[in-house]
This record gives C-alpha cells, sequence and structure tokens, in this order.
C-alpha cells in the first residue's frame, strides 16, 4: 500500500516569510496533487503535476515533482496569513484508482 | 462555479444513534465520495459510488453505510453512533474516468458523546 508521508507536520511563521513543505511517497507516484483546505472548509485542489521534474507556479506558489517521482515539494515565497490553513498532497493508486491522502502539513502565518 | 454541499456543518448526538450525513453535488457528477478526517491521519475514504444505487467500501468502512437513490444525492449512515466515530466528515464528487479532479463540501464535524 502506497504511503505519503508530509513533512513538517506544523508550521508557524510571520508574514513575510518563505516556506517549503514536502511530500514523500514509498512508491512511484502516479498524478500527484496538491490541495490547500483552509479553517472550516472542505480542501480544494491547487495543482496537479504528473512529470518528473515538472515546476508549476501559482502565484506565490511554487509546485516541484522529484525526478524520479517520489517526492514533490511546495514552496510558498512571502507568505501571507490568507495562506494560513492545511497543505495536503494526495496521489491517485495505481491498484485501486483512488486518491490517496498524506496526513498534511498545517501552516500558520501571523500577521 | 461548483458546488458540493453538506447537511450540517455541525452536529452533536448520543452513543446508538442513528446518524444521517447528506451531501448534494449540483455538478452531474457520477461519482461521489465520503471521507472522514482526523489529526495527522489525512483524509480516509469510507464508501464511494460511481452510479446511482451503486456504491464500494473504501478503506474504513466498517460502522458506516451509504446510500444514493439520486444522481445528486450520497448519504452516509451511521447505524449506531459510538464516540470513536466522533471526526469531521467531507463529501467529495467528480466526474467518471481515472484521475480526475475531487470536489469537497466544505464539511461536517461530529461529535457523539
Amino acid at each position: 500500500t502506497q504511503l505519503l508521508e508530509q513533512s513538517p507536520q506544523f508550521l508557524s511563521i510571520q508574514e513575510g516569510e518563505n516556506l517549503t513543505v514536502y511530500c514523500n511517497s514509498s512508491s512511484v507516484f502516479s498524478s500527484l496533487q496538491w490541495y490547500r483546505q483552509e479553517p472550516g472548509e472542505g480542501p480544494v485542489l491547487l495543482v496537479t503535476v504528473v512529470t518528473g521534474g515538472e515546476v508549476k507556479k501559482l502565484k506565490r506558489l511554487t509546485f516541484q515533482f522529484g525526478d524520479a517521482r517520489k517526492d514533490s515539494s511546495l514552496h510558498i515565497t512571502a507568505a501571507q496569513p490568507g495562506d494560513t490553513g492545511l497543505y495536503l498532497c494526495a496521489d491517485f493508486s495505481s491498484n485501486t484508482g483512488k486518491l490517496i491522502f498524506g496526513q498534511g502539513t498545517t501552516l500558520q502565518v501571523k500577521p | 462555479d461548483v458546488k458540493v454541499t453538506q447537511s450540517s456543518r455541525y452536529l452533536v448526538k448520543r452513543t446508538g444513534e442513528k446518524v444521517f450525513l447528506e451531501c448534494v453535488q449540483d455538478m452531474d457528477h457520477e461519482n461521489m465520495f465520503w471521507y472522514r478526517q482526523d489529526p495527522g491521519l489525512g483524509l480516509r475514504l469510507i464508501y464511494f459510488s460511481y452510479d446511482v444505487k451503486m456504491k464500494e467500501k473504501g478503506d474504513i468502512p466498517e460502522g458506516y453505510s451509504v446510500s444514493r437513490e439520486k444522481k445528486e444525492r450520497f448519504s452516509l449512515i451511521l447505524e449506531s453512533a459510538s464516540t470513536n466515530q466522533t471526526s469531521m466528515y467531507l463529501c467529495a464528487s467528480s466526474l467518471v474516468g481515472g484521475k480526475q479532479t475531487q470536489y469537497f463540501g466544505p464539511g461536517t464535524r461530529l461529535l457523539v458523546l
């Protein structure tokens, strides 16, 4: 069974700082997704990465997919309080086709 | 705008009660899902449905059942609620086919006393 490990589990930073969170898989990713879940809401898809070495940017967020497709990172530049939330990575299981989620990184950005 | 709604944001129930959680989507999606979310464990799939009256067990179906009588509505049922079912419950929907984006509702936070 594929396992997704996210690190760190918790991160508390000041507004304006940069940060990186990580997602590592016990097996090669099929189609990695990053979600953000704001307090009191459901997760919302940010990006899907498929190709090894792929880099995608979404405003101040940069998503990187490892060459071997077993790891991914999310870098946020100049974090803002609106970035506060739970960041989840997820992958489609090649066996079942269902989404498997990591345990998430909780980010708090203080003004 | 895509929309998944859940019947309640917060629920408090007693041990042994029957609990119904309802989910409605307005996107004409074939697939619907029920997850539970617990701190440090991420989201775990309880049940999913790929068509009306069709259902399949997810990773943690014990203690739960589901009903899908109409395409837009997917209900999660706790036949006899227990304290270890205290959790956040999230509903999602997607189009049919592999690797489709899932759209989530806002969640129902259930407390079983």
